[in-house]
């Protein structure tokens, strides 16, 4: 039973122009959101968080939208740069402290 | 501030055999977690350990077992390894300053059983 779910396996996105990543959940409890960035034989590295009291964070060129109703948050890239070409992974903090990931997106940055 | 080291980063092993990977935590972080990475899977989440416990357990055999030593190193082993273990094995820290559920990874071990 996946309660972090990233349905779509791959995105592909022309260069300068938006990317948007989606994450859908189950678990109305989760209360901490993350996004990480992993490059093929790295480890995934933290990118952009949210708390379930927020509705939308951003870092740069990174938002990230939360909708707690729907259970579904997104991550935004603006503008997409070829750099950005890497697996994109949700996460979700339980009630444990455990981080509850999705299978990742893999979005790919055209030039 | 270092980062996360594991060591080795590369390791090919016969099945059957037995392995331990390390993990130095960001110094600081008192929480340890494992991973494992299969081609074309996401995360899947061993075990992690804070204050030399373990807090939290995935869904895999007791051939998967931890532990973490007072200093927050921490160390996995797996026994009677099977070809299917083969996967990169990722270790992350939290647990200081900023948002203690960042987590922070380390670049992996990268294990092969023939």
């Amino acid at each position: 039973d996946q309660q972090v779910k990233q349905n779509s396996p791959s995105l592909s996105v022309q260069e300068g122009r938006i990317s948007i990543l989606n994450c859908d959940y189950t678990n109305s409890m989760f209360d901490y959101f993350l996004w990480y960035k992993k490059y093929p034989a790295e480890g995934p590295t933290f990118l952009i968080s949210i708390s379930s009291i927020k509705d939308k964070n951003e870092d740069g060129r990174f938002t990230v939208f939360l909708n707690k109703s729907a259970k579904h948050l997104s991550l935004h890239i603006v503008p997409s740069q070829p750099g950005d070409s890497a697996v994109y992974f949700c996460a979700a903090k339980d009630s444990n402290y455990q981080l509850i990931w999705g299978a990742g997106t893999k979005l790919i940055i055209k030039p | 501030k270092a980062g996360v080291t594991q060591t080795p980063r590369y390791l090919i092993k016969t099945r059957g055999q037995q392995v331990t990977l390390s993990c130095s935590p960001i110094s600081g972080h008192r929480s340890v977690s494992w991973y494992q990475q299969t081609p074309g899977q996401g995360l899947q989440f061993l075990f992690e350990y804070f204050s030399e416990t373990q807090r939290n357990k995935g869904n895999f055999p007791g051939r998967f077992s931890g532990r973490q030593f007072s200093n927050s190193r921490s160390e996995m082993n797996v026994s009677t390894l099977e070809l299917g273990d083969s996967a990169l094995y990722l270790c992350a820290s939290s647990g200081a300053g900023g948002s203690f559920y960042e987590q922070y990874f380390g670049p992996g071990t990268r294990l092969t059983v023939t």
